[in-house]
């Protein structure tokens, strides 16, 4: 049968503007999420990481903040540089217990283009 | 910066035949996972695996599929009757002592072509 690809969100903004790429997570017990940065033809880059008590993070240039109540996660990168065009998602793991190994499930991702 | 590798980058294989993708994680992660991408769609879970044994799988990981670490530093992925519909870029992931909450690390990953 024949593959439906995903319709991703594209997000375009200009060399040095700040970008905000924003998820949405389904599962209230999830309590650590992660941020990758996937360019073509490479795997998965890890950004930043949070943990559930936690409601903001900071890396150098970007930045991670997390709303429980609404379960949305945001991620800010300052000073956009073309380097950082890419496709960015976020992933959550659910805490089950002592069961839960770490399986990371995987939002839909946002396309990030910057323009010089 | 010590990084997960996987080979081969690209593997094309006639329908029903095996095929082995292999994974060197990151020296001193205790924990290792498999996922794939179908072109245009999410990161998928396949599998965990600690202390040589499988710790969790999603329902796409079936009696086709199975994991090995055959030696110390080699964490592989076997699908033993390959089907059109297993072309995906497969990931392999390590993540350090602690697993759960700790970052995975992602290779960057073997194409699959089913033909």
């Amino acid at each position: 049968g024949e593959s439906v690809g995903l319709h991703l969100p594209t997000l375009s903004v200009q060399e040095g503007d700040n970008s905000i790429i924003n998820c949405a997570y389904s599962n209230s017990a999830s309590d650590y999420f992660i941020w990758y940065k996937q360019e073509s033809g490479k795997g998965p880059q890890f950004i930043i990481d949070i943990r559930s008590n936690m409601d903001k993070r900071q890396g150098q240039r970007v930045t991670v903040l997390l709303n429980k109540t609404v379960k949305h996660l945001s991620l800010q990168i300052a000073a956009t540089q073309p380097g950082d065009s890419a496709v960015y998602f976020c992933a959550e793991n659910v805490n089950a217990g002592g069961t839960s190994y770490g399986k990371l499930t995987f939002g839909q991702g946002t396309i990030l283009t910057v323009h010089p | 910066e010590p990084e997960v590798t996987q080979t081969p980058s690209h593997q094309v294989t006639q329908m029903g035949q095996e095929v082995i993708l292999r994974c060197v994680p990151i020296s001193n992660h205790l924990y290792f996972y498999w996922y794939r991408q179908i072109l245009g769609q999410k990161v998928e879970f396949l599998v965990s695996f600690y202390n040589n044994e499988i710790s969790e799988k999603s329902e796409i990981f079936d009696d086709q599929f199975s994991v090995e670490r055959p030696d110390g530093s080699n964490f592989t992925l076997k699908i033993r009757s390959t089907k059109l519909e297993d072309s995906a870029m497969y990931f392999c992931a390590s993540s350090a002592v602690g697993g759960r909450n700790q970052p995975q690390h992602f290779g960057d990953g073997t194409r699959l072509s089913i033909l």
